[in-house]
């Protein structure tokens, strides 16, 4: 499959583990931030996403934690499973900002060991 | 996402060859967008567009080219390709209807390219 890079940050955890994958942003001025999951071989995925206005959502398995005030991202994943080995991107926009012009970090491997 | 496919998903080209990398989505989206992947940089945009009339450089266009030939279809040439375009090349698409708040870009496969 696709290598998605060979010198990504690299989280081991142990499956039925919580995973934390955490993301630092630096622009004052985006108010929306997106998590992205990207298998070996597919295009990034959507995971779940949040605006600066919310310090926490919920999805299934999923919560995101926002930090507005030192710039901090973090995605929680409960119980964690095989199927969640993956690379995982955190990005930020303005939606004032005209495009939707993603801005992506540079991503986190997620091993999970059985 | 199968309704957003990309072809070629593999390529060899040598510099200074002309290549072309195409994006089709049965989606029903206005908006597509292209983007490259390095090792270690995430996604950087390069072109995008809103709707077949409109045709947007991001943040690393140099080098690169772009049409949209209909709502479906949004291909990325480059004209003289180099060494350094060696990457991983992903096609986006979105909508206004596709998010909570704004709209969710969902990605293709991705091709890769490498140049010799």
């Amino acid at each position: 499959g696709e290598s998605v890079g060979l010198h990504l940050p690299t989280l081991s955890v142990q499956e039925g583990d919580n995973s934390i994958i955490n993301c630092a942003y630096s622009n004052s001025a985006s108010d929306y931030f997106i998590w992205y999951k990207q298998e070996s071989g597919k295009g990034p995925q959507f995971i779940i996403d949040i605006r600066s206005n919310m310090d926490k959502r919920q999805g299934q398995r999923v919560t995101v934690l926002l930090n507005k005030t030192v710039k901090h991202l973090s995605l929680q994943i409960a119980a964690t499973q095989p199927g969640d080995s993956a690379v995982y991107f955190c990005a930020e926009n303005s939606i004032k900002a005209a495009g939707n012009k993603l801005t992506f970090g540079g991503g986190t491997r997620v091993l999970v060991k059985p | 996402d199968a309704d957003v496919t990309q072809t070629p998903r593999n390529r060899i080209t040598k510099t200074g060859k002309r290549i072309m990398l195409e994006c089709s989505q049965t989606k029903g989206h206005d908006r597509m967008y292209w983007y490259r992947q390095d090792p270690g940089l995430g996604l950087r945009l390069i072109y995008y567009s809103f709707d077949v009339k409109d045709i947007n450089k991001g943040e690393i266009s140099d080098g690169y080219s772009v049409s949209r030939q209909a709502q479906a279809k949004f291909s990325l040439s480059l004209e003289s390709a180099i060494p350094n375009q060696t990457a991983l090349y992903f096609c986006a698409t979105s909508d206004l209807s596709t998010g909570e708040w704004t709209d969710t870009q969902y990605f293709g496969p991705g091709t890769r390219l490498t140049v010799l």
